[in-house]
């Protein structure tokens, strides 16, 4: 089945510091992989996605990801956090598509980016 | 501007009550979505729509319905068969079903008293 973990519920950074929010995933074949951000009370903004190609996704607002198969994982990364960066993350995960799919993203439980001054 | 609007942003049911949430898209996307949201869970898919007049049940259909009229809108029915539909529910919109890369609307907080 597939499956998206993000381990940590919460991570704390101080403002200037890089930033890492953890994501791994199971799934059959090679997978699309999203992360989003989440402000309170808001809807969710897409941040950038891995299909194919360089291992490491530029996306809005600074941030990166880096996707590493042998590790089935997908870090969401920033050189430089900011305050306005704290927010809900979410990472999500589907497969490439076929006959026996339904295209549809399986999500993380998201983890709460508490960028302190 | 191009966008989803949902409404109402936050809605007070009484327990036996149907609600309909609304959702509109301005964005000439043929695939629409509703999502749960729950404190400490990941989205969880309630129904989605990839063309006008076709829908398909996502993980958590039950007490919920949708239409799908027209390409824009696809309002969502919470049933007073929905056992605890105290959530923020979030409409969703992408180019194609197979895009993952969703447009979400602000999002509509129901409350049963």
């Amino acid at each position: 089945a597939q499956s998206v973990a993000q381990p940590e519920d919460q991570v704390n950074v101080a403002e200037g510091n890089p930033l890492t929010v953890k994501c791994t995933y199971s799934v059959s074949g090679n997978p699309y992989l999203f992360w989003y951000v989440q402000y309170p009370n808001r809807g969710l903004q897409f941040l950038l996605k891995y299909i194919t190609g360089d291992n490491l996704v530029k996306g809005s607002y600074g941030f990166e990801a880096e996707f590493n198969k042998s590790q089935t994982s997908f870090h969401l990364k920033k050189p430089s956090a900011l305050v306005s960066d704290s927010a809900l993350y979410f990472c999500a995960v589907r497969d490439i598509g076929g006959l026996d799919s339904n295209y549809q993203l399986i999500w993380g439980a998201g983890t709460k980016l508490i960028i302190k001054p | 501007d191009g966008g989803i609007t949902q409404s109402p942003k936050y809605l007070f049911r009484k327990e036996g009550q149907n609600v309909t949430l609304s959702c509109e898209q301005n964005l000439n996307h043929d695939a629409m979505y509703w999502y749960r949201q729950d404190p400490g869970q990941g989205l969880r898919l309630i129904y989605y729509s990839q063309i006008v007049n076709d829908f398909q049940k996502g993980d958590i259909a039950e007490g919920y319905s949708v239409s799908r009229e027209k390409k824009e809108s696809f309002p969502l029915t919470v049933t007073s068969a929905q056992k605890n539909p105290t959530a923020f529910y979030l409409c969703a919109s992408s180019s194609g079903a197979d895009t993952g890369e969703l447009f979400f609307g602000e999002g509509s907080r129901l409350t049963v008293l």
